[in-house]
């Protein structure tokens, strides 16, 4: 059984481009958390995606959004990056209409780097 | 809004000893859940522990147990028989009884177990 797989691993970009990272989901998983977690820091949440909708955000500007497609796998958008968007970003699928609804399957993360 | 706060950034343990990392938190919230992840060098979080706040008893799992203290907001995880293995960040988590909620985390602890 695959467990929640994010891609890419790594990943460099200069400020003001733009980057898409991808999660798939723990095998018969439907939502997908994104979490940003800086150096020395814990993770924040950015949003949940459920049904294909933004179903919860953090307090994370516009310049973050997201996907969910049908196969519930799910992307995360950052436009207009700033040198502050350097991050692991880590992806969490989790079943809530399941027993277990309230643990989160993390994703090994993707090391952004913005220069 | 949930507060989570670990106030130990680092801490060091001897192999085969005892090692208590503390956690507390805030909110308003009568039922909830906490959880406490690892986080070793690979960046994957694993979840070490959860316990519901509706149950008085505190959960364990193996080596590793709970103290939760309700009432003081206090949730601490005790890791017995040490070993190198463990070395990693170990992050305290909150989530409110909510089915497809997110977590809030501590800072973390940075766990070092010397042989």
């Amino acid at each position: 059984d695959a467990g929640v797989t994010q891609s890419p691993t790594h990943l460099i970009k200069t400020r003001g481009q733009q980057v898409t990272l991808r999660c798939s989901p723990k095998s018969g998983h439907d939502t997908v958390s994104w979490y940003q977690q800086a150096l020395g820091q814990g993770p924040q949440f950015i949003f949940q995606y459920y049904e294909e909708e933004e179903r919860q955000r953090g307090n994370f500007p516009d310049r973050f959004s997201g996907h969910q497609f049908p196969n519930y796998s799910s992307e995360l958008n950052v436009n207009a990056l700033l040198l502050g968007d350097s991050a692991l970003y880590l992806c969490a699928s989790s079943f809530p209409s399941g027993p277990s609804y309230n643990e989160q399957f993390f994703g090994p993360g993707t090391r952004l780097t913005v220069l | 809004a949930q507060t989570v706060t670990q106030s130990q950034p680092e801490m060091s343990v001897q192999e085969a000893e005892t090692v208590t990392l503390s956690c507390t938190y805030d909110t308003s919230e009568s039922n909830y859940y906490l959880f406490w992840y690892k986080q070793p060098p690979s960046r994957q979080m694993i979840l070490v522990i959860r316990q519901e706040a509706y149950k008085q008893q505190n959960a364990t799992e193996n080596r590793f147990s709970v103290n939760f203290q309700k009432a003081a907001k206090s949730f601490s995880l005790k890791i017995s028989d040490s070993q190198l293995g463990d070395t990693a960040m170990y992050f305290c988590a909150f989530m409110k009884h909510v089915r497809g909620n997110d977590m809030r985390f501590g800072a973390g602890t940075r766990l070092t177990v010397k042989p």
